[in-house]
């Protein structure tokens, strides 16, 4: 079964770009049944979809943050990845990455999260 | 505001009975398959029921789901206390162009 690790910084400051990588482990990233996601959490509230990209380029974003959101895929590395540009506070979440199966509406396998703050 | 629409808190006694109610639009649930999820304190949400109402390996029956129209429910039977949680409901929305969920609704096992 798959799994999934986010990793990067935990404290981003005020207008930089907050950027993740998700590592995914005992599978391939170049499987064409999925789409890699993200999604965060704010600190109490609920889920919120971010986006993601199939191996094959295809990318799906949240309307309300497309103009920030970059997500890419490395197969080299079987990793994938998150950009977020022009940070505010209300961006401090937890950042899960997690697979998603196509067309069947499926988000399967979830990384542990990782809390990124954003704060001078 | 989420486009999906879930009660915040829903509470009853160990070995009862609860219900989780999802409600949607024609541009998601009345039209693709809804996805269940536990998110346990501290922890990343969880698989839980895809497609309306299969189960994931190693979920017991006692976590049950349905859909009718443009609502989704989840059904959980013989309430324990491990099963507080908060349980979210996600779908596609064609009109979005992209994933939705609900806002999520707390269970408490009194």
């Amino acid at each position: 079964q798959l799994q999934l690790q986010e990793s990067g910084p935990g404290l981003v400051k005020p207008s930089e770009t907050l950027s993740l990588t998700c590592t995914v482990s005992g599978g391939s990233i170049s499987s064409s049944s999925y789409y890699w996601g993200w999604i965060r959490q704010p600190p109490g509230k609920g889920l919120e979809w971010i986006g993601g990209m199939s191996y094959s380029g295809t990318t799906y974003y949240n309307p309300s943050l497309k103009s920030r959101v970059t997500i890419s895929v490395d197969t080299s590395k079987n990793q994938f990845s998150l950009k977020l540009s022009s940070v505010t506070a209300a961006d401090t979440a937890v950042y899960y990455c997690a697979s998603r199966i196509l067309y069947r509406n499926i988000f399967d396998y979830w990384g542990q999260g990782t809390l990124v703050t954003v704060s001078s | 505001q989420s486009v999906l629409t879930q009660p915040p808190s829903v509470s009853a006694a160990p070995g009862q009975k609860v219900t989780i109610s999802c409600s949607g639009s024609s541009s998601n649930i009345g039209n693709t398959y809804v996805s269940w999820y536990q998110q346990l304190p501290g922890t990343a949400p969880k698989l839980l029921i895809y497609e309306n109402n299969k189960r994931p390996s190693g979920i017991p029956d006692r976590f049950s789901g349905s859909k009718s129209g443009t609502s989704a429910s989840l059904g959980i039977t013989g309430l324990q206390t491990g099963d507080e949680a908060d349980y979210y409901c996600g779908t596609w929305d064609g009109s979005l162009r992209g994933d939705v969920f609900g806002g999520g609704t707390k269970l408490t096992v009194l």
